[in-house]
């Protein structure tokens, strides 16, 4: 069935070290692909989302790479701090529609002071 | 900044008892959610919600699930028998426009079902 695959479960990094976590999708018609950071005991936050028409989209330290062809993107978080430190989501809509959400199963990235 | 509030953060109740999840999403908002996550697992959509009818819902949103917009301001989920497994943390989420873009989510009420 339609999925969203996301890797790794967990990250360790060094802070000001980069962190890359990648998802993969099995919709081609998916055309909206967000990422979401959520904090302990805490709802899900937006921090950047990219649409279909595009293949790069940057926010200051935080940017997202869009490869349509091979069905997956990735997130990337440079000169990483400690206050990153949360459990990283991907998502995508899946299924032929565009309001289910699918969500990845999420990255927990750590940055070592 | 807005935010969408949910009530109450936790919830208590025992197996088949009727429970109710209040939400009040941003207040220039369109489109409602319902999100949950079982403890250590991803985010699953439940239900989405536009002009006073479900728009979209999932395999999980079955007969025992009921949404509602009673007034201008709230959302509510109801689950009207619950069960062991609907033991999860229920987000709810808004976004002023659809096609599930810029959803913004709530703090999330922890359903445990005892």
């Amino acid at each position: 069935g339609e999925n969203v695959e996301q890797h790794p479960s967990t990250l360790s990094v060094q802070e000001g070290d980069s962190a890359v976590i990648k998802c993969t999708y099995s919709d081609s018609a998916s055309n909206y692909f967000p990422w979401y950071k959520q904090e302990l005991g805490k709802g899900p936050q937006l921090i950047i989302d990219i649409r279909s028409n595009v293949g790069e989209k940057k926010d200051q330290r935080i940017a997202v790479t869009l490869n349509k062809t091979a069905k997956h993107f990735s997130l990337h978080i440079t000169e990483t701090q400690p206050e990153d430190s949360a459990v990283y989501f991907c998502a995508a809509p899946l299924g032929g529609s565009a309001r289910q959400l699918t969500f990845g199963s999420g990255t927990q990235l750590t940055v070592l002071p | 900044e807005p935010e969408v509030t949910q009530t109450p953060s936790h919830q208590v109740t025992q197996m088949g008892q009727e429970v109710i999840l209040r939400c009040v999403p941003i207040s220039n908002h369109l489109y409602f959610y319902w999100y949950r996550q079982i403890l250590g697992q991803k985010v699953e959509f439940l239900v989405s919600f536009y002009n006073n009818e479900i728009s979209e819902k999932s395999e999980i949103f079955d007969d025992q699930f009921s949404v509602e917009r009673p007034d201008g301001s709230n959302f509510t989920l109801k689950i009207r028998s619950t069960k062991l497994e609907d033991s999860a943390m229920y987000f709810c989420a808004s976004s002023l426009n659809g096609a599930n873009e810029k959803l913004f989510f709530g703090s999330g009420t922890q359903l445990s079902v005892l």
